[in-house]
C-alpha cells in the first residue's frame, strides 16, 4: 500500500496567488514526521518544511506552510505569492519513528507558475 | 564540504558492465541514503547506513546492488553487471543523528544511463 499519495501530476497557478499542493498518507505509527522537498531542473532535492506528529500547530517557513490535518492523515503544502522560481517538482515525504528513519517519497508534483 | 557531493554526475555505461557512484556527505553526518529515482518517480529508499554499518539495506532490489562506507564518511554504491532498468538518477542524502526533526541533505545526484 502506498504510504504517501499525492494526487495532482501537474499544476498551474498565476505568479503572485496562493496555491495548495495535496498530501496524504498512511501510517499506523503514532510517531512520525512529514517533510515537503522541492526539486527544481537541476535535480536537487531542497528541504522545504517540516511537520512533526505531535506538534500542535501547522508549521510554517516564510512562503511555505503545512496545513496539517491528523484526523485526515493530510499534510498539504501551502505556497503563498507565487514566484516563477517556485516552479520545480514537490515532493511528500514521511519518516516513521525508530527503524533507519529512512524517508518514504510521494510521486511527486510538478508546479508551474506563470507570469 | 558544505553539501553532499556526488560523482560523477552522469555515467554512460554498457549493459553488463560495473559501475561505482560515489557520495561525500556533510562532514559529520553519521547518517548516509542512498536514493534511486527514476523518470516522473518520487525516490525510492535503498540503502541507510549510520556510521560505518549498513543499518538497513532493504530497499536494494537485488544482489547486483551492492554499497560500502568503510570509514563512516565516504560512501561507494556499486552495481554490478548493469542492466536497462537500472537506468536512473542515484540521490545520496546525509543528515545528523536522531529521529523527528533530522532533515536530510541531499546531492545533486549521480545520473546513470545504461545502453
Amino acid at each position: 500500500a502506498q504510504k504517501i499519495t499525492q494526487t495532482q501530476p501537474g499544476m498551474f497557478v498565476q505568479e503572485k496567488e496562493a496555491v495548495t499542493l495535496d498530501c496524504t498518507y498512511d501510517t499506523s505509527d503514532p510517531s512520525y514526521g512529514l517533510f515537503w522537498y522541492k526539486q527544481p531542473s537541476s535535480g536537487e532535492m531542497i528541504f522545504l518544511i517540516y511537520q512533526g506528529s505531535y506538534d500542535q500547530q501547522n508549521a510554517t517557513e516564510g512562503r511555505y506552510s503545512l496545513n496539517f490535518q491528523k484526523a485526515r492523515k493530510s499534510a498539504n503544502l501551502v505556497i503563498s505569492a507565487s514566484q516563477l522560481g517556485d516552479s520545480a517538482m514537490y515532493f511528500c515525504a514521511m519518516r516513521e519513528a525508530g527503524g533507519s528513519e529512512k524517508l518514504v517519497f510521494g510521486k511527486g508534483t510538478k508546479l508551474t507558475v506563470n507570469p | 564540504g558544505a553539501g553532499v557531493s556526488q560523482t560523477p554526475s552522469n555515467k554512460v555505461t554498457e549493459k553488463g558492465k560495473y559501475v561505482e557512484l560515489r557520495c561525500d556527505p556533510i562532514s559529520g553526518h553519521t547518517a548516509l541514503y542512498w536514493y534511486r529515482q527514476s523518470l516522473g518517480q518520487g525516490p525510492e529508499f535503498l540503502i541507510y547506513f549510520q556510521g560505518t554499518g549498513a543499518a538497513d539495506d532493504s530497499g536494494l532490489p537485488n544482489d547486483r546492488f551492492f554499497a560500502v562506507r568503510p570509514e563512516g564518511s565516504v560512501s561507494t554504491l556499486k552495481i554490478q553487471r548493469t542492466e536497462r532498468g537500472d537506468s536512473a538518477v542515484y540521490l545520496c542524502a546525509s543528515g545528523g543523528y536522531g529521529s523527528g526533526a533530522n532533515v536530510l541533505t541531499f546531492g545533486a545526484g549521480s545520473r546513470l544511463t545504461v545502453l
